[in-house]
């Protein structure tokens, strides 16, 4: 079955430092993977995708998220975070099941960015 | 566009009342999603919806829930009767045909059983 793990329940840093927040994915064949955000009391927001090409996708709000396909890890990062980043963040893979397809989330990190 | 419009936004009601919660997909999209999200147990999908047809109910956790996609601008979800359990706030989302597979999730409804 296709899943990920987001191995960290929370993640603080502090503004204007780097940020990563880690996914991991097991898949069989090629993965679509998705980062949304969602901020309090709001809906998920898609960030950004990979499908093919480039190993480093640029998304909204200057995030950008590498893929590595050898340690099947899918990281989200910024380099210079904002306090109002600070949000729960969901990593997420496109799972084909019976001809249809459906997106399975990760239990989500909470960013924390201290001014 | 006015994205996945969901209602109410907050439902505050007592255990065994019956509580629907009502989705407007985004216009041409044609899967439609039901997820819950409480702090125990994540983002749960509970069913989703292709060309108006339920695909996968597995995640509906009892028959007290019942989903139903009547035409393809509108889906409900129902509780009969409602528990505190089900308390936690359901997010409706749309993908059209054809998408990588980016969903559009509407605000949520936060539902409160007394």
């Amino acid at each position: 079955a296709q899943s990920v793990a987001q191995p960290e329940d929370q993640v603080n840093v502090a503004e204007g430092n780097p940020l990563t927040v880690k996914c991991t994915y097991s898949v069989s064949g090629n993965p679509y993977l998705f980062w949304y955000v969602q901020y309090p009391n709001r809906g998920l927001q898609f960030l950004l995708k990979y499908i093919t090409g480039d190993n480093l996708v640029k998304g909204s709000y200057g995030f950008e998220a590498e893929f590595n396909k050898s340690q099947t890890s899918f990281h989200l990062k910024k380099p210079s975070a904002l306090v109002s980043d600070s949000a729960l963040y969901f990593c997420a893979v496109r799972a084909r099941e019976a001809g249809f397809q459906k997106l399975v989330f990760g239990t989500g990190t909470r960013l924390l960015v201290s001014p | 566009d006015a994205g996945v419009i969901q209602s109410p936004r907050h439902e505050v009601t007592e255990m065994g009342q019956e509580v629907t919660l009502r989705c407007k997909p985004i216009s041409g999209h044609n899967s439609l999603f039901w997820y819950r999200q409480t702090m125990m147990r994540g983002l749960e999908l509970l069913i989703y919806f292709n060309n108006n047809v339920p695909i996968d109910d597995s995640g509906m956790p009892e028959d007290r829930f019942s989903a139903k996609m009547p035409n393809a601008s509108f889906s409900t979800l129902k509780i009969q009767p409602s528990e505190p359990r089900d308390s936690a706030v359901y997010f409706c989302a749309s993908c059209g045909t054809g998408n990588t597979g980016e969903l559009f999730f509407g605000e949520g409804s936060r539902l409160t059983v007394l």
